[in-house]
C-alpha cells in the first residue's frame, strides 16, 4: 500500500522568506502523481502545485515550486516570498492513477506553517 | 466559480443516534468521494462514487456507515449508530473526467462532534 509521511508537524517562517516542507512517500508504481494540497482554517482544500512522476522537470505555480526526487522518493514544497496568506496546513497527498479506485488520494498527516509578520 | 457543497457545516449529536451528511458536487463531475478528517491527521478516503456507482468503499465500517449517490448527482452518507470515536471533519470532493490535468475539488467539510 501507498504511504505518505510528513515528519514535520509546525514550521513557521517569516514573512518574505523562504520556507520548504518536505515528504517523503512509498510506492512501487513508476508512474504516479503527486500533489500538494493547502486548508486554510474554516476553508476548503485548495490545490497548491501537481507533479507527474513521468516527467523530470520539477513543477513550479508562481511562488511555489517542488523538488521531485523520484529515486529518493521525495517531494518537497518550497514556498518564495511568504505571504500572510500562505498561513494554514499543508497536505502530500499521493494518486496512483486516473481513473477508477487509482484516482482517490492518499494523504500525509500534514503540516501547519505560521508566518511572522 | 462552482463550489462542492456540503451541509451542515457542524454537527453535534450523542452517542447512539444517526447522523446524514449531504454532498452537491460541482456539476457535471462524475467522481465523488468521502473523505474522514480526524484532527490533526491527513483525510482519509472512505468511499468513491463513479457516478451511481460505488468504485471504492474498502475502508467504510459498513456495519454503521452507508453511503448512496442514486442518480449520480449528490450524495449522502450517513452514520448509525453514532460513536465516540466518529467525532472528526468529513468532506466530499468531485472530480471531473479522468484526466492528467484534472484535479479533486473538496467542500468547506462537515464537523461532527459526537458527544
Amino acid at each position: 500500500a501507498q504511504t505518505v509521511t510528513q515528519s514535520q508537524p509546525e514550521m513557521s517562517v517569516q514573512e518574505a522568506e523562504t520556507v520548504t516542507l518536505s515528504c517523503t512517500y512509498d510506492t512501487s508504481e513508476s508512474d504516479y502523481y503527486l500533489f500538494w494540497y493547502k486548508q486554510p482554517p474554516s476553508r476548503q482544500m485548495i490545490l497548491v502545485i501537481r507533479q507527474e512522476a513521468y516527467k523530470q522537470q520539477n513543477a513550479t505555480e508562481n511562488r511555489f515550486s517542488v523538488n521531485f526526487q523520484k529515486a529518493a522518493k521525495s517531494f518537497s514544497l518550497k514556498i518564495s516570498d511568504s505571504q500572510l496568506g500562505d498561513a494554514a496546513m499543508y497536505f502530500c497527498a499521493y494518486r496512483r492513477g486516473l481513473t477508477g479506485a487509482n484516482s482517490k488520494l492518499t494523504f500525509g498527516k500534514g503540516i501547519t506553517l505560521s508566518v511572522r509578520p | 466559480e462552482a463550489e462542492v457543497a456540503q451541509s451542515p457545516r457542524y454537527k453535534i449529536t450523542e452517542k447512539s443516534q444517526a447522523v446524514a451528511f449531504w454532498c452537491d458536487p460541482i456539476s457535471g463531475h462524475a467522481t465523488l468521494y468521502w473523505y474522514r478528517q480526524i484532527l490533526g491527521q491527513g483525510p482519509e478516503l472512505l468511499v468513491q462514487f463513479q457516478d451511481e456507482s460505488v468504485v471504492d468503499d474498502s475502508q467504510l465500517p459498513k456495519d454503521r456507515f452507508s453511503a448512496e449517490r442514486l442518480k449520480g448527482v449528490d450524495s449522502t452518507l450517513k452514520i448509525q449508530p453514532a460513536e465516540l470515536g466518529d467525532s472528526a471533519m468529513y468532506l466530499c470532493a468531485s472530480s471531473p473526467e479522468d484526466r492528467e490535468d484534472t484535479e479533486a475539488f473538496f467542500g468547506q467539510g462537515t464537523r461532527l462532534t459526537v458527544v
